[in-house]
This record gives structure tokens, C-alpha cells and sequence, in this order.
């Protein structure tokens, strides 16, 4: 079974500085099926990014993800006070939805 | 703008069974091919999918889950429905239900409802 590891586990940055997350794949992956979710507390998580690098609808073009094979990025370009929060990369495979464990974003 | 509505009891008794429904609005659960999931998450924990159903009523599960859960639709009502059997502590978690408009993600999600597993 694909496992999916996320890091850093916590990640403190600056409003206006550039993040970036990583995904990590057991093993090799379909680029299709690699998504991106933003949660905030007490929220539902929020699809960001699908099929790698595309972004959802009316999600801000500082957001980006980028990535192929076992290894993926997320990057918010320029930090704004509303992207801390906790990202979770997801994959799918043969019925399945597999959900890396997060990284916090934080101030 | 499609919105889903989890609602069911928010405390339950180990060992016996939790039912959680969700309420889809703004678009017809039997339309299109649609995947309706559940999709839970421990407090201060990831996120674990469930399970999923489509409007045919074809259903994937989580294996580690296996033999405990059953999903169901209800065309009629527009709604679609977990079943969770001989629940544990480990089961206390919020609960989501989502829509994807493609099998490969979740493109909408209900608030989510906890649900807490006590005597």
C-alpha cells in the first residue's frame, strides 16, 4: 500500500515569504490522482489542487503544486495571513484515498 | 453552489452502531458520476477516508474498516448514509461527507459533525 509522507511536520514562515511542502510517495505514483487540501481550525478541509499542478476553482494563483514520480511540492509563492493553516496532500488508487499525515503552517 | 449536511446522534455507546446521513443540495445525487464519500478525522489527527458510494449505489470501502461500515443511498431523498457497527473509542472523530467530481478527489465537503464514542 502507497504511503504518503509529508514534511516538514511544521513549518514556521512569515507572512509574505515563500512556502514550500512536500509530499512524499511510497512509491511511484499517478501524477493525475495527486491533490492538495488546506484545512483551517475547526473547518473542512479545502481542495486546493488537483492532478499535481492544477489549481481548483477560485483558488489565488499564489498557490502551485508541482511534482512527478515518488515526490510532489506545494508552494505558496508569497504568504498571506489566511494560508496558515494545515496541508494535506491525498492520492488515489485502485478505490482508494490515501491522505499524507500534514504539514502545519504556521506563523 | 452544491452543498452537503452531515447530521446524526454526536454520542454513541461502545459496541453499538453509529448512523450519520448527509443532505446534498444544489444538485442531484444520481446525477452524473459523482463519488459520494465519508471521510474522518480524530481530534488533533489526519484525515482517513471511509468510504464511498455512487448514485447506482456501488461502493469502494476502507479495508482496515472492513466488515464494520456500509454506505447507502437514498436517490429519493437526496441523501446518502453511513453505517458503522461495534464502535470503539478509537471511532470518536469528526466526521465529513464530500462529493468529487472526479473518482480521484473531493471536491466539495460538508462542516463535518463529531461524533463521540462513551459510555
Amino acid at each position: 500500500e502507497i504511503v504518503l509522507t509529508q514534511s516538514p511536520g511544521t513549518l514556521s514562515l512569515s507572512p509574505g515569504e515563500r512556502a514550500t511542502l512536500s509530499c512524499r510517495a511510497s512509491q511511484r505514483v499517478t501524477s493525475s490522482y495527486l491533490v492538495w487540501y488546506q484545512q483551517k481550525p475547526g473547518q473542512a478541509p479545502r481542495f486546493l489542487i488537483y492532478s499535481a499542478d492544477r489549481r481548483a476553482a477560485g483558488i489565488p494563483d499564489r498557490f502551485s503544486g508541482s511534482g512527478s514520480g515518488t515526490d510532489f511540492t506545494l508552494t505558496i509563492s508569497r504568504l498571506e495571513p489566511e494560508d496558515f493553516a494545515v496541508y494535506y496532500c491525498q492520492h488515489y488508487d485502485d478505490s482508494r484515498y490515501i491522505f499524507g499525515q500534514g504539514t502545519k503552517l504556521e506563523i | 453552489q452544491v452543498q452537503l449536511q452531515e447530521s446524526g446522534p454526536g454520542l454513541v455507546k461502545p459496541s453499538q452502531t453509529l448512523s450519520l446521513t448527509c443532505t446534498v443540495s444544489g444538485g442531484s445525487i444520481s446525477s452524473g458520476t459523482y463519488s459520494w464519500s465519508w471521510i474522518r478525522q480524530p481530534a488533533g489527527k489526519g484525515l482517513e477516508w471511509i468510504g464511498r458510494i455512487f448514485g447506482n449505489g456501488a461502493a469502494n470501502y476502507n479495508a482496515s474498516l472492513s466488515g464494520r461500515v456500509t454506505m447507502s443511498v437514498d436517490t429519493s431523498k437526496n441523501q446518502f448514509s453511513l453505517t458503522l457497527t461495534s464502535v470503539t473509542a478509537a471511532d470518536t472523530a469528526v466526521y465529513y461527507c464530500t462529493r468529487g467530481d472526479n473518482s480521484a478527489w473531493h471536491n466539495y465537503w460538508g462542516q463535518g459533525t463529531l461524533v463521540t464514542v462513551s459510555s
